[in-house]
């Protein structure tokens, strides 16, 4: 019930293309939901988050989905870009706990 | 620079060793993570401290603990090493425990 499950593993994207990462989670007592982009060599970020009581947010070109009834959310990133290629993380935690719990991770190359 | 600071960058070190790694949080934020991140098993959570006081734990072994300083700098000590502890260590800070947090570099530990 604490996993969270990401799909896919890796991604190739033209540039300009959108791209879409999917994650699962089972536990519904999650409510907070933030993906993070992580570059070779450095510390994840965080990007973008959103809470169930929402079913999208935007922030410039990524976009979150949030599908409470299908325990789903997935994040779109418009108009990708090479700069955007490194690995993502999606992720869920309860309020309250701190503690988060990750998706295994999708690898996003962006072509020229 | 996200504002969390993470020493040593790099540490190789034998079986059977015991180090250190530390953790200066960004200004002002309480709460300080502990993950550990690895090709098999992605980033996993290990145990968090708030304002000095351990708030939550996961997966963290009897050989590897750690503490939260009054000037709320952290230690994650691992003792007695094996090879599969080879991983990457990162520590994340946030002000409260109902917010995404910011992860530092991390300190890459090579066990030998």
């Amino acid at each position: 019930q604490q996993q969270v499950k990401q799909s896919p593993q890796s991604l190739i994207v033209q540039k300009g293309g959108i791209s879409i990462i999917n994650c699962a989670y089972e536990n519904t007592a999650f409510d907070y939901f933030p993906w993070y982009q992580q570059f070779p060599g450095k510390g994840p970020a965080l990007l973008i988050a959103i809470r169930p009581d929402v079913s999208e947010k935007k922030e410039g070109r990524f976009t979150i989905s949030f599908n409470k009834s299908a325990k789903q959310f997935s994040l779109h990133i418009m108009d990708s870009q090479p700069g955007d290629s490194a690995t993502y993380f999606c992720a869920a935690s309860r309020s309250n706990t701190g503690k988060l719990i990750f998706g295994q991770g999708t690898t996003l190359q962006v072509k020229p | 620079d996200s504002g969390v600071t993470q020493t040593p960058k790099h540490l190789i070190t034998a079986t059977g060793q015991r180090v250190t790694l530390r953790c200066s949080p960004r200004s002002g934020d309480l709460s300080v993570y502990w993950y550990q991140q690895s090709l098999d098993q992605g980033l996993q959570f290990l145990i968090q401290y708030y304002n000095g006081e351990e708030r939550a734990k996961g997966n963290i072994l009897e050989r590897f603990s750690a503490q939260q300083f009054p000037d709320l700098h952290s230690e994650l000590n691992l003792s007695s090493l094996e090879l599969g502890d080879s991983a990457l260590y990162f520590c994340a800070s946030s002000v409260d425990q109902n917010y995404g947090y910011t992860f530092g570099s991390g300190t890459r530990l090579t066990v030998v």
